[in-house]
């Protein structure tokens, strides 16, 4: 069962395009992160949000936490072929227990 | 930023060996240590979480005797398959963290066993 369902799953756009990716749960979080991994590879962290309502900016990605601390999103403005990988949303109980969304694999073409 | 080993990166095995996994934290002391395994195209399951000097937490479903970890140090965690057979076949991944919330990944271990 998973804690954390992300949507949508499988998501294939053109470069230049807006895009935003969702992290849902009925559980409450005390921190939620967002990854990005490439095929072989681990993931690697992009952002941490702990407030509720935080709104991060990472150049072209923007992260928000729901009010709750139960849901989260991911706007990517402008998608790049760069930008392709499996996103990945994890979620800590108590601060030291993460537990993986879904996934959101973004296929963004030239 | 902290950086996780992973040692091997690959590595395959015949039927009803053992496969030891070592994940190391590089520059920073790690608190705890998560072990996630992860099937093709699919997102990560936390198979255990442990911390220095105690026994390992499993999740509901991991055999504990078939994965066996051990984190006897600050910085070192290891992942023993025992008597692996096919179905063992994955991607496993360590994860590290310290004082804050943050974990931080390794680059993956890919198991295959014939």
């Amino acid at each position: 069962t998973q804690l954390l369902e992300q949507s949508p799953q499988f998501l294939s756009i053109q470069e230049g395009e807006n895009l935003t990716v969702y992290c849902n749960s009925s559980s409450v979080f005390s921190s939620l992160q967002w990854y990005r991994q490439e095929p072989g590879e681990g993931p690697v962290l992009l952002v941490t949000v702990v407030t509720g309502g935080e709104v991060k900016k990472l150049k072209r990605l923007t992260f928000q936490f729901g009010d709750a601390r139960k849901d989260s999103s991911l706007h990517i403005t402008a998608a790049q072929p760069g930008d392709t990988g499996l996103y990945l949303c994890a979620g800590a109980e108590n601060f030291n227990k993460f537990y993986f969304g879904s996934g959101t694999k973004l296929n963004v073409k030239p | 930023g902290a950086v996780v080993s992973q040692h091997p990166s690959r590595v395959i095995c015949k039927s009803g060996t053992s496969v030891k996994i070592e994940c190391r934290s590089l520059d920073f002391q790690a608190t705890t240590m998560f072990w996630y395994r992860q099937f093709p195209k699919q997102s990560l399951m936390l198979m255990a979480t442990s911390n220095e000097g105690s026994k390992a937490t499993y999740e509901q479903g991991v055999e504990k005797d078939k994965f066996l970890i051990n984190h006897a140090s600050l910085t070192l965690s290891t992942l023993t398959v025992t008597s692996a057979h096919p179905e063992d076949s994955s991607f496993y991944i360590c994860s590290a963290s310290g004082s804050g919330y943050t974990q931080y990944f390794g680059p993956g271990t890919r198991l295959t066993v014939l």
